[in-house]
């Protein structure tokens, strides 16, 4: 089978640093996408992570390591509007290239 | 448009009605995506359009669910005899393939309510 694993609720503190884990174990692998979710609202994009590494943009980062089937988003300097959920998405072209598989997101609640 | 477009924004029906869902995609983009969300949960892949053509349906739940794309723009999922599961959000998406980071961007969803 294939499945997207991340954690389903994390707390932190205001200015704080947050790292949310994604495992993935898909039968093959062409990038994989975080996104995040405000209560009611759209995703909306992230970052993108296809060869291994960190790729970093302003208080967001996002590591990847292929081999492990691992990623991670880092939320730096936590600010009370970084509460929502975050979605880890992966693509596999060999299931099908326009099916971007998602986890259940993880709901990052920041307090004051 | 500017954006991802999805209507209606709220649809109430009573069970065993049809419903229909329009997305109107950003405006050059052929790649179209409908997901599910229901309460709490992550999204669930239903179809993806490339064109008017769709390469993977297998996301839909079942044969009540059809999705149809006209011109290679607008969108239109149809749910046919609704039934209270089938209560959810459902999200459009669309994307411009071949540009490696195909990152998707979302309409706002039509939130379905099955009585």
């Amino acid at each position: 089978g294939q499945n997207i694993d991340q954690p389903t609720e994390m707390t932190a503190t205001e200015g704080a640093i947050v790292q949310i884990n994604c495992t993935y174990q898909t039968s093959g692998f062409n990038g994989l996408f975080w996104y995040q979710q405000h209560a009611g609202e759209a995703p909306t994009f992230l970052s993108y992570n296809v060869l291994d590494g960190l790729e970093e943009k302003g208080r967001f980062s996002s590591f990847l390591s292929r081999s492990k089937g691992y990623s991670y988003l880092l939320l730096k300097e936590l600010q009370m509007k970084d509460s929502a959920s975050y979605l880890c998405a992966v693509r596999n072209p060999t299931d099908s290239w326009g099916k971007f598989q998602f986890g259940a997101g993880t709901q990052v609640v920041v307090t004051p | 448009g500017a954006g991802v477009s999805q209507s209606p924004s709220n649809k109430v029906t009573e069970k065993g009605k049809d419903v229909e869902l329009r997305c109107d995609p950003i405006s050059g983009h052929t790649a179209l995506y409908w997901y599910r969300q229901s309460l709490g949960q992550g999204l669930e892949f239903l179809i993806y359009f490339q064109g008017n053509s769709a390469p993977d349906k297998s996301g839909l739940p079942s044969d009540r669910f059809s999705a149809e794309r006209t011109g290679g723009s607008v969108s239109t999922l149809t749910i046919q005899r609704t039934q209270q599961e089938d209560s959810a959000v459902y999200l459009c998406a669309s994307s411009f393939p071949g540009t490696g980071n195909e990152k998707l961007f979302f309409g706002s969803g039509t939130q379905l309510s099955v009585l």
